[in-house]
């Protein structure tokens, strides 16, 4: 079945640097992958996500990129902010498996002010 | 958290006795899950439904069932409780199934001695 595997666990950036999480995943077949935040004490949100057929994608201070040959995909936060601190995760599925929506392990993000 | 709820939030309960945790939605989504989030780990699907009376099994199932008589609810149910079960389960709703944006309830942290 589907794996999907995230790095760093943990990140700290200094607020105004940039920060990336990869996670690579598995199955060849998955073409959605969102990500999600999570802020302490409430459930995920999703922040940002991608299809099989896009290569990148980008939101304001966000961006996703997906290497489907590879079959890995990142997260890049610009200009971080003390509000970005949170744990944040990757996710993939694809539309024939309802129960395959598999989430990465979390990577915790610290911004330092 | 896109007009979910979910109750009791916390609970201690004992190993042996059974625990229902309700998850409520005013979005009218087709689409509900239950998920555990433990550390390490990220969130997996313990079970999701597709329409009321029609759920199935996601990757970690055993020790639980559940139940959807209505749109709005979904009924998670420990028969019996055990200790591999205190974590933290999030419910969570979509419209578009597997490959589409699910929104999270606020959680509800379960222990049991």
């Amino acid at each position: 079945g589907e794996n999907v595997e995230q790095h760093p666990s943990t990140l700290s950036v200094q607020e105004g640097d940039s920060a990336v999480i990869k996670c690579t995943y598995s199955d060849s077949a998955s073409n959605y992958f969102p990500w999600y935040k999570q802020e302490l004490g409430k459930g995920p949100q999703l922040i940002i996500d991608i299809r099989s057929n896009v290569g990148e994608k980008k939101d304001q201070r966000i961006a996703v990129t997906l290497n489907k040959t590879a079959k890995h995909f990142s997260l890049h936060i610009t200009e971080t902010q003390p509000e970005d601190s949170a744990v944040y995760f990757c996710a993939a599925s694809k539309v024939t498996s309802y129960d395959k929506v598999i989430f990465g392990p979390g990577t915790s993000l610290s911004v330092i002010p | 958290d896109a007009g979910i709820t979910q109750s009791p939030r916390h609970k201690v309960t004992e190993t042996g006795t059974p625990v229902t945790l309700r998850c409520h939605q005013t979005e009218n989504h087709r689409y509900m899950y239950w998920y555990r989030q433990d550390p390490g780990h990220g969130l997996r699907l313990i079970h999701y439904s597709y329409g009321v009376k029609d759920t199935d099994k996601g990757e970690v199932s055993d020790g639980y069932s559940v139940s959807r008589s209505k749109t709005e609810d979904f009924l998670l149910t420990l028969e019996s409780a055990t200790s591999s079960q205190t974590s933290v389960y999030f419910c969570a709703i979509g419209s578009g199934g597997p490959t589409d944006t699910q929104y999270f309830g606020p959680g509800t942290r379960l222990t049991v001695l």
